[in-house]
């Protein structure tokens, strides 16, 4: 098993471009998240989906978009990139919906917007 | 409110010393968990232990231990005998059946020096 995968690893964007940060899992978790994670601060939830079909806001979800594609895969959508977006982000998924299951990461993507 | 405090921003210590990483959370919910993750320096999060609010045991695996108290809502992290390999951040979570989302704490840089 791969577990949860994410692409690309890094990313530079000049202001104003758009791109899409992929993520797939292979463990038939039900729930994925994204997240962003910058220096001092943890991380902080962008938009998570708990089940095929639904997708909801997390803490801090203006500039993204989000697609749950399948049960896969869940892709997060920068549309007009922003400096402030410069981040490290995480996919995550568990097993079950609205759980107390731990949560299972992959490897991040780190972003930079000149 | 819900909120995760680590106080500690970062701990240096030298190999071989224990060493206890801070975790206070705050929730009015009765029923939530407690989460501990490490971020070592190639940047993945890993999920270390999930502890609920009913269940004050300490726990033990091997180097690490948790010692959960519920009267100083505080979910303290130690490691015996630390090793270089240590080093990482730590990050203390938080969850409840308001929302099923982890609220994070900032995270507590620790450095073990050979």
């Amino acid at each position: 098993n791969a577990g949860v995968t994410q692409t690309p690893k890094f990313q530079v964007l000049k202001t104003g471009q758009s791109m899409t940060l992929q993520c797939a899992q292979d463990m038939n978790h039900n729930s994925m998240y994204w997240y962003r994670q910058d220096p001092g601060m943890g991380l902080r939830l962008i938009y998570y989906s708990a089940s095929e079909g639904t997708t909801d806001k997390g803490e801090v979800p203006n500039g993204y978009n989000v697609s749950r594609l399948n049960k896969r895969e869940f892709s997060l959508r920068l549309e007009s990139a922003a400096p402030s977006q410069t981040s490290v982000y995480f996919c995550a998924s568990k097993v079950g919906g609205y759980s107390y299951n731990e949560q299972f990461f992959g490897p991040g993507t780190r972003l930079t917007v000149l | 409110a819900q909120k995760v405090t680590q106080a500690q921003t970062e701990i240096s210590v030298v190999e071989k010393e224990d060493v206890t990483l801070d975790c206070v959370y705050e929730t009015r919910d009765t029923t939530y968990y407690l989460f501990w993750y490490k971020q070592p320096p190639s940047g993945e999060l890993v999920f270390l232990i999930r502890r609920n609010s009913f269940d004050e045991q300490n726990e033990i695996s091997g180097r690490y231990s948790w010692n959960f108290q519920k009267s100083t809502s505080s979910f303290n992290f130690t490691i015996t005998a630390s090793q270089v390999v240590d080093s990482a951040v730590y990050f203390c979570a938080l969850l409840t059946d308001s929302n099923y989302q982890l609220i994070w704490g900032a995270g507590t840089k620790l450095i073990i020096k050979p």
